[in-house]
Formats: structure tokens, sequence, C-alpha cells
């Protein structure tokens, strides 16, 4: 079983539709969790962390899960420019002074006009 | 953005060249991190630093050499590439305080071409 497991879509939606996506984690002691965004020949960058309270950042929304070892990211009103790629993120902890990250492969996401 | 910075941005090297691909973070982090990303393929991580002393090296052949003179610069030096080596070259670093954003942060990558 991978580490961080994603649907790799592509999700083709309308703008204005509301689109989620899921990722499932193997390694129950893993202790942070976020999503990055990476747009085309780009790098990924930190879109948002997610808390087991679930954390909410205008359009989006992320939960955690830890009993099903689960993350979901919301985004609702899609816009064109949410068109990329999604990756979901898993930290170890910081064991031996470096971030124990592993990402997953990411899922695309193409908003349509 | 300009907390991590990669030159050059693109490169286009023969195989029997030598080149190597920089990185700076200016965030104050202690570890620093080289992946590799191939087209349509998930992030591979390669080497981390801890202030600079290697921690992790993943299986990656020789002709990558990485180094790290300080926590705030990473190098790789490459020599000798083979085609399948084109990639685009990602440097991250992250900081070692407690905190809810321990994660990684990126530069914006060497796209590498191996002719």
């Amino acid at each position: 079983r991978k580490e961080v497991e994603q649907d790799p879509g592509p999700f083709n939606v309308p703008e204005g539709a509301t689109v989620a996506f899921n990722c499932t984690y193997s390694n129950s002691a893993s202790q942070s969790f976020f999503w990055y965004r990476q747009d085309c020949r780009k790098e990924p960058k930190l879109l948002m962390s997610v808390y087991s309270s679930g954390n909410e950042d205008g359009r989006f929304t992320a939960q955690l899960n830890r009993a099903s070892q689960y993350i979901s990211l919301l985004i609702r009103d899609s816009k064109l420019s949410d068109s990329a790629t999604y990756l979901c993120v898993v930290n170890l902890g910081a064991s031996g002074g470096y971030q124990k990250v592993t990402f997953g492969t990411g899922t695309k996401l193409q908003v349509i006009p | 953005e300009t907390g991590v910075t990669q030159t050059p941005r693109h490169l286009v090297m023969g195989m029997t060249n030598k080149k190597s691909l920089k990185c700076e973070q200016h965030l104050g982090h202690n570890a620093m991190y080289w992946y590799k990303q191939s087209a349509k393929k998930p992030l591979e991580l390669m080497f981390v630093y801890n202030f600079k002393e290697q921690t992790e090296n993943n299986s990656v052949p020789s002709r990558f050499s990485p180094e790290c003179p300080n926590s705030s610069h990473l190098f790789l030096h490459l020599h000798t590439l083979q085609p399948e080596d084109s990639a685009l070259y990602l440097c991250a670093s992250s900081p070692r305080r407690r905190g809810v954003e321990e994660t990684q942060y990126f530069g914006p990558g060497t796209r590498l071409l191996v002719l």
C-alpha cells in the first residue's frame, strides 16, 4: 500500500462547481497534514494545513479524519484559476532535524468555462 | 516569492558536460532537500541535508553529487548525465521549530534537458 494515495483524476468541472478531493495515508504515526497546489511546470506551493477540527480559507475547506486516516479538500465556486494539480502531503514529524514529508502523486483539476 | 531561489532556471547539457545547480534559502531554515520530478511523475526525494550534514541519500546514482556548505546553500553537481535524467529539479527547505507550518517550501526549480 502506498504511504499516501490520491485519485489522479483528472477532474473536469465547470466554473462555479464544487469539487472534493480525497487522500488516504497509511502511517498512523503521521503528525501533520497539508495540501499543496502545483501549476503546470511550476513548483509545489503550500495551499493550506489540515487540522482535525477542519479549517477553511475562503473557498477552500480541508478536513482530517485521523480514525480513518483520511484527508479531504473541498473547493467551492471553482474558478478557472483553480486549475492545477493538488498534492496531499503527510508529515511524520521532524525526526533527525528535518521534516519527514511524503507527497501524494496529486489530483489534477481542470475547471472548464 | 524569494524565500527559496534556484539557478539556473533552465539548463541544456550534453552527456559529457559538467554543470552545477544552485539553491539558496532566505527563510532561516535548517534542512534542505533535492527532489527530481520527471514528466507526469510524482516527486522523488534525492538528498536531505540538516544543518549542512547529509541525512538521506535515496539511492541516487553517483553522477549526481550534492554539496551543502552551510544551512542556506545547497548545490547539485552533475556529470555524465543520461537523457533519462531530464526533469525538473526542485530544491526545498524546512524549519526545525515546532509549529503548524512544519513542512517544506520549494524553490522554482531548474528544468534540465540532457541531450
